[in-house]
C-alpha cells in the first residue's frame, strides 16, 4: 500500500529563513508525488507534481522539491520564507496504475512564519 | 475560468439527520473526487466519479455516497449522521481522461459540516 509521512507536524521558521518541510514516500511502483497547501479556510492548491521527468521540481511561489529515489523523500524547500507562506503544507502520493485520481495524503506540516 | 464550487459552504445538522453536499467542477472536467478532512484522521478519500461513474471508493460506511450528474457536477450525501462526520469536505476536478492521473486537483473550498 503506499503512503507518505510527513515529518514534524508543526515547523517554525524566520522570514527569510531556509524553509525545508520533510515527506517520505512508500511505494511499490515508482510514484507521481505531490505538495500541496492549504490556508486557513480555504481549499488545497498545488505547489508542485513530480511524474518522472526532473528530478528537481520547482513549483509556484519559489517553492521546490527533489525526488530522492534512494531516500524515499521528496522534501519541500523555500530559499527564503515569507509571512505569507504560512499555511499548512500536505504530502500526497499517487498510485499510477489504474485509471484513478486518487491521492493518499500525508498528515500535514504547519509552517508558522517569525517575522 | 471558474473554479470548483461548493454548496453550502457551512451547515449545522443534528445527529439521525441527512445531508446532501453539491459540487460544481471547472468547465470540462469530466473527474470529480471528494475528501474528508478533519483533525484526527487529516484527509481521507471518499469516491471518485468520471463521466457518471464510480470508479474508486474509499474506506467510508455505506451512509457515504455520492453521484455525478451528466454535466459533470457531483453530490454526495450522508446519512443517518453521526458526531464523527463533522468535518470539512473537499471536491476535486481533474482534466483527467479515461485513462487516469493528469497530475493536478483543483480543489474547491469545502463545505463544513458540524453535526450536534
Amino acid at each position: 500500500a503506499q503512503s507518505v509521512t510527513q515529518l514534524g507536524s508543526h515547523v517554525s521558521v524566520s522570514e527569510g529563513a531556509l524553509v525545508l518541510l520533510r515527506c517520505n514516500y512508500s511505494s511499490s511502483v515508482p510514484p507521481y508525488l505531490f505538495w500541496y497547501v492549504q490556508y486557513p479556510n480555504q481549499g488545497l492548491q498545488l505547489l508542485l507534481k513530480y511524474t518522472s521527468a526532473a528530478t528537481l521540481v520547482k513549483g509556484i511561489n519559489g517553492f521546490e522539491a527533489e525526488f530522492k529515489k534512494s531516500e524515499t523523500s521528496f522534501h519541500l524547500t523555500k530559499p527564503s520564507a515569507h509571512m505569507s507562506d504560512a499555511a499548512e503544507y500536505f504530502c500526497a502520493v499517487s498510485d499510477r496504475r489504474g485509471a484513478t485520481n486518487k491521492l493518499i495524503f500525508g498528515t500535514g506540516t504547519l509552517l508558522a512564519v517569525q517575522p | 475560468k471558474a473554479g470548483v464550487t461548493q454548496t453550502p459552504r457551512y451547515l449545522i445538522k443534528t445527529r439521525g439527520q441527512q445531508v446532501t453536499l453539491s459540487c460544481s467542477p471547472i468547465s470540462g472536467h469530466r473527474s470529480v473526487s471528494w475528501y474528508q478532512q478533519t483533525p484526527g484522521q487529516g484527509l481521507q478519500f471518499l469516491f471518485e466519479y468520471f463521466s457518471e461513474t464510480q470508479r474508486n471508493k474509499g474506506n467510508f460506511p455505506g451512509r457515504f455516497s455520492g453521484r455525478q450528474f451528466s454535466n459533470s457536477r457531483s453530490e454526495m450525501n450522508v446519512s443517518t449522521l453521526e458526531l464523527g462526520d463533522s468535518a470539512l469536505y473537499l471536491c476535486a476536478s481533474s482534466s483527467s481522461t479515461s485513462g487516469g492521473l493528469t497530475g493536478e486537483l483543483f480543489f474547491g473550498e469545502g463545505s463544513r459540516l458540524t453535526v450536534l
